[in-house]
């Protein structure tokens, strides 16, 4: 099993709708968790980070955490063009030292 | 805030140079930094970990003497590509964090390296 994995897409959605992006992960000791954007050609950006169970709700993003399913997720609502992009989850892996694992990523086309 | 600034943004050079890429966090003390590389259409793959003063954790596969790398100070990283060939073409990438992985990554512009 992947340590980190989300759904390739692309996901399409049109403007305006909710976006549901999904990120699954092996490590029960995982502690930390972001999800990142990344635009073609460009380098990732920071979107939101997460560390309880829960939602965390920033603006149009609300990331929801599940530790018992090892199961993070991103929606987006409202819907932008501007949002079409590839997202990816990352999550600290503490083995014999901490560091990050990003996902494949999820290809997200947002259609005006 | 939490700006990170990496040097240069485009390289093309001959195959057997040495190239060194930059990574500078502008307005925070980076406790570690991180070096990615990128290939076409694929997700990111960690390279090194650095914390400013001690030497480089380097992940499995990755040769340690190809690319060097350097944190002497919590706001500069530099990766050294030595003997760069055609395959050592990609996007490289650093990131910054103020306190290890449990922290957001702030992430550089990245630097295309394209070996001839």
């Amino acid at each position: 099993q992947k340590e980190v994995e989300q759904n390739s897409g692309p996901l399409s959605v049109p403007e305006g709708a909710i976006a549901s992006l999904n990120c699954t992960y092996s490590d029960r000791g995982s502690q930390s968790f972001f999800w990142y954007r990344q635009y073609s050609g460009k380098s990732p950006e920071l979107i939101m980070f997460i560390y309880s169970n829960g939602d965390k709700e920033d603006g149009r993003f609300t990331a929801q955490l599940n530790k018992a399913s090892q199961y993070v997720s991103l929606l987006i609502r409202d819907s932008q063009p501007s949002d079409s992009a590839t997202y990816l989850c990352a999550v600290n892996i503490v083995l014999t030292y901490d560091k990050v694992i990003f996902g494949p990523g999820t290809s997200l086309s947002v259609i005006p | 805030g939490a700006v990170v600034s990496q040097h240069p943004s485009w390289v093309i050079c001959k195959s057997g140079t040495s190239v060194k890429i930059e990574c500078r966090s502008l307005d925070f003390q980076a406790t570690t930094m991180f070096w990615y590389r990128q290939f076409p259409k694929q997700s990111l793959m960690l390279m090194a970990t650095s914390n400013e003063g001690s030497k480089a954790t380097y992940e499995q596969g990755v040769e340690k003497d190809k690319f060097l790398i350097n944190h002497a100070s919590l706001t500069l990283s530099t990766l050294t590509v030595t003997s760069a060939h055609p395959e050592d073409s990609s996007f490289y990438i650093c990131s910054a964090s103020i306190g290890g992985s449990n922290q957001p990554q702030h992430f550089g512009d990245g630097t295309r390296l394209s070996i001839l």
